[in-house]
């Protein structure tokens, strides 16, 4: 079965750099979920959309920016990166707001 | 406090053992109920997921929710070393935009 795909895997950054990470969902998901998880940590709520529309915000910084496009797959866009930023960032699917969610892999960003 | 409480272990049995995961959580308006495993550096794996209170059984796997008490368990029968990873609860409101996750509670099954 197909699952939720994020690219890159691995993502190698300097300091005030930018960075995009993608997120492609399971075919026929149309809500899509943003996390962060710090080492040791459980993962904390970024943003989500569902059907293309932004429909929950959390503890994202303004640095941060994402949206989901017309195939509902989605970009998180992060500027002026900080070492802090440094974490493995989660995206999930689910085919509604009330059905669960399936996670991808990660990317792992590193910020040097 | 956050809104879902989870013992973050580290949890150690003998393989074949019986494993009681636990949540708890403060907010009634939660109305779906999922556990994820995750190994190290990985995504995190549906395992299970329910909306009403009472016992889902899928395989070794048996999740129970409570609602009246607010709590959730997750049992793992015969446990594995194949099953040594972090646990994660999670909930999520009706028509909610977001998952609200326990800390994690780290399993290591001894073969």
């Amino acid at each position: 079965a197909a699952g939720v795909i994020q690219s890159p895997r691995h993502l190698i950054k300097e300091k005030r750099e930018t960075a995009t990470l993608k997120c492609y969902p399971i075919p026929r998901h149309d809500t899509v979920y943003w996390y962060q998880q710090g080492p040791g940590q459980d993962p904390q709520f970024l943003i989500s959309f569902y059907e293309k529309m932004q429909s929950d915000k959390g503890s994202i910084p303004d640095r941060f920016s994402a949206q989901q496009f017309s195939d509902y797959h989605s970009e998180l866009n992060m500027s002026s990166l900080e070492l802090g930023d440094s974490a493995l960032y989660f995206c999930a699917s689910s085919f509604d707001q009330n059905t669960e969610a399936f996670f991808g892999q990660g990317t792992r960003l590193t910020v040097v | 406090q956050k809104e879902v409480e989870q013992d973050p272990g580290p949890l150690s049995v003998p393989e074949g053992a019986i494993v009681s995961l636990n949540c708890t959580y403060s907010n009634s308006a939660f109305q779906y109920f999922m556990w994820y495993r995750q190994y190290s550096r990985k995504g995190p794996e549906l395992l299970m997921y329910t909306y009403s209170s009472g016992n889902k059984e899928d395989g070794r796997f048996t999740a129970q929710v409570d609602k009246s008490s607010k709590y959730i368990s997750l049992f793992i029968r015969d446990s594995q070393p194949s099953d040594s990873a972090t646990y994660l609860c999670a909930m999520k409101r009706w028509n909610g935009n977001q998952f609200y996750f326990g800390t994690g509670t780290s399993l290591t099954v001894i073969p």
